[in-house]
């Protein structure tokens, strides 16, 4: 079946470590989206690709780094530089048809906890 | 920051409609109205959109009014697994990113 999946879906890390959160799609979709989403609120932007080997920051990319080396992974690291990783991380990708973005597909999610 | 305006929850009995309003009333000529929902501690599913005339698909209809300044979305027959929060978005078609509100959390009663 075809989708995006997020691993692990519940992360615990010590205050001060870096660690990465994983984004696979097997959808064929070039453009890959990464939310952070808190209790009770809707979601924001953190950071997003059109293409591999490229990557644009988007509403709060402070304390947070991506990577897309290949079309089907987008890697999340957030780094001990985030004041308050504490939250729900999500991936997200779309595909294209004629020439527009069709709507955003959304892994199921991963919920890092930092103590 | 959104462009729309939603109430903060909603409740429908099973098996009946569930109507979920959505004020746009700055919405450009070039921009859609796009609804998902995210049931609890899951990633956001698409529901539909639309540009001026009501759509419908297997899971919702959407009826934009005529000066587009505001929108239902419409689940025919609600169940329990349609309990979830509701977004209502306004954006250009393949726009970067989808700015999310508050949305409606809309509780189905049995």
């Amino acid at each position: 079946d075809g989708g995006i999946t997020q691993s692990p879906k519940y992360l615990f890390r010590k205050e001060g470590q870096n660690v990465t959160l994983s984004c696979e799609q097997n959808l064929n979709h070039d453009a890959m989206y990464w939310y952070r989403q808190d209790p009770g609120q809707g979601l924001r932007l953190i950071y997003y690709s059109q293409i591999v080997n490229d990557f644009q920051k988007g509403d709060i990319a402070e304390g947070y780094s991506v990577s897309r080396e290949k079309k089907e992974s987008f890697p999340l690291t957030v780094t001990s530089a985030q004041k308050n990783p504490t939250a729900f991380y999500l991936c997200a990708s779309r595909g294209t048809s004629g020439g527009y973005y069709n709507e955003q597909f959304f892994g199921p999610g991963t919920r890092l906890t930092v103590l | 920051d959104a462009k729309t305006t939603q109430p903060p929850s909603m409740d429908c009995a099973e098996g009946r409609a569930a109507n979920l309003p959505c004020n746009h009333s700055t919405i450009s000529g070039n921009e859609y109205v796009y609804w998902y929902r995210q049931i609890h501690s899951q990633g956001p599913q698409y529901i539909i959109h639309g540009l001026k005339n009501n759509e419908t698909n297997e899971m919702a209809s959407l009826i934009i009014t005529e000066d587009r300044k505001s929108s239902t979305l419409i689940l025919p027959h609600a169940t329990l697994r349609d309990t979830a929060v509701y977004y209502c978005i306004v954006e250009i078609q393949g726009a970067q990113k989808l700015v999310f509100g508050q949305g409606t959390r809309l509780t189905i009663n049995p």
